[in-house]
């Protein structure tokens, strides 16, 4: 069962423009949400998060937007440029109910293309 | 954020023998953990390595096929024992953040293991 899930495997976008990259999770019980971005050959680079508590954080170029009630969550990257060709991973925790436990989504390959 | 090495950064084994692969942190940290990303597929929780203790399996995963140890809190050691090409798989470490009230994990560069 995939509790967290990235429907599109790849997404190409032309530079300068924004990329919007989907997450959606089906456990209730997720309150804490992250992204990362993995080149290849290289572990998973953390790039932001968000908590339950919030709809929205935003740190420079990127920002996270968390729709509880549809249990969606999404990243905006603006304006994408050509280094962040990479896969992005979308992960979630119940770190409310002491749960370390980071649960991953199968990952989207975004192309910037100049 | 934490430096993560591992050791080996890749390899290539022949089926039944065993790998052992090294996580090294340059700062103490509380939780260190163990994935792996099978060819194709997202990460997947091993199993929370505890200092002084037994570490912690995940459902699929079990202490004798995949024995950790956790001697103190900048390392860890993750053995992949008896291996078959099934294990073929990038297996990293991670650690949480200390400072941070979040839950954000900070990954190292992975070991990419093939098995023949």
């Amino acid at each position: 069962d995939q509790q967290v899930k990235q429907n599109s495997p790849s997404l190409s976008v032309q530079e300068g423009r924004i990329s919007i990259l989907n997450c959606d999770y089906t456990n209730s019980m997720f309150d804490y949400f992250l992204w990362y971005k993995k080149y290849p050959a290289e572990g998973p680079t953390f790039l932001i998060s968000i908590s339950s508590i919030k709809d929205k954080n935003e740190d420079g170029r990127f920002t996270v937007f968390l729709n509880k009630s549809a249990k969606h969550l999404s990243l905006h990257i603006v304006p994408s440029q050509p280094g962040d060709s990479a896969v992005y991973f979308c992960a979630a925790s119940e770190s409310n109910f002491g749960n370390e436990k980071l649960t991953f989504g199968t990952g989207t390959r975004l192309t910037i293309i100049p | 954020s934490a430096v993560i090495s591992q050791k080996p950064s890749r390899d290539i084994c022949q089926r039944g023998t065993s790998l052992t692969i090294q996580c090294q942190v340059d700062s103490q940290v509380t939780m260190m953990f163990w994935y792996r990303q099978q060819p194709g597929q997202s990460l997947t929780l091993i199993a929370t390595a505890n200092q002084g203790s037994e570490a912690t399996y995940e459902s699929g995963f079990v202490i004798d096929k995949f024995p950790i140890s956790r001697p103190n809190l900048t390392f860890s050691t993750l053995t992949v024992s008896n291996m078959s090409p099934e294990d073929s798989s990038i297996y990293l470490c991670s650690v949480r953040a200390e400072l941070a009230v979040s839950e954000t994990q900070y990954f190292g560069p992975g070991t990419r293991l093939l098995v023949l």
